[in-house]
């Protein structure tokens, strides 16, 4: 069956500009992460949704990032004005479940964004 | 804050030889400890502990739990070249949220 997917794989884009990135989890899982990994790192949390309810932001580094799931599924990690420091992996993970085997995630392939 | 620190940091072994893979955390309001291997892409899940001493095992990966010590270790008899990868380990911590504060990873490189 088809695994977390992300896009785009790679962006590259200028300083100031706004990106989007989306997740498209497994299908029937209810619960979606978002991680950003950075080099030589394990991934860091941002948020997290179930269904399309954002049940925890505390990750979020600052007001520029911000995460939707408007439909319960396909999710969009938007940081605004970018700076240089944003650059890293993004990583999405999908959950079946909203209890204790949440932490059983499966992680997409990352979004590699680089700011120059 | 909660922390989780794997080690070694980087480790070369023999195909054949057995490794051992650490990982010690501090957290508040301990729930579940999780290994995943990275590869080039995305980590995959490995095993979930949540009580101590039961050890978790998969063909020839095994890890388990002390919860007094406040580590766990994973296991790899028989190492073969497509062990190689990153081995996370993750600590789930708190009530009402669900999010992993991960470790750095150890990585693991098999030679044949």
């Amino acid at each position: 069956g088809a695994g977390v997917s992300q896009s785009p794989r790679y962006k590259v884009t200028k300083r100031g500009q706004d990106v989007a990135l989306r997740c498209d989890p497994i299908s029937g899982h209810v619960s979606l992460y978002w991680y950003r990994q950075a080099l030589g790192q394990g991934p860091e949390f941002l948020t997290y949704f179930n269904y399309e309810a954002q049940q925890d932001k505390s990750g979020l580094p600052n007001d520029r990032f911000s995460a939707e799931r408007p439909e319960g599924s396909i999710s969009t990690l938007t940081i605004q004005r970018t700076e240089q420091r944003d650059s890293a992996m993004y990583r999405c993970a999908s959950s079946h479940y909203t209890g204790l085997r949440s932490y059983e995630q499966y992680f997409g392939p990352g979004t590699r964004l680089t700011v120059t | 804050e909660d922390k989780v620190v794997q080690s070694p940091l980087s480790l070369v072994v023999h195909e054949g030889d057995t490794v051992t893979l650490n990982c010690s955390y501090e957290v508040t309001n301990f729930r579940s400890l999780l290994w995943y291997k990275q590869e080039k892409k995305a980590p995959t899940f490995l095993f979930m502990l949540t009580s101590s001493g039961i050890e978790k095992k998969s063909g020839r990966l095994s890890s388990i739990l002390d919860k007094k010590e406040l580590f766990s270790i994973l296991n790899i008899t028989a190492t073969q070249t497509g062990d190689s990868a990153v081995y996370l380990c993750a600590v789930h911590s708190g009530a009402g949220s669900y999010q992993l504060t991960f470790g750095k990873g150890t990585k693991l490189s098999v030679i044949p």
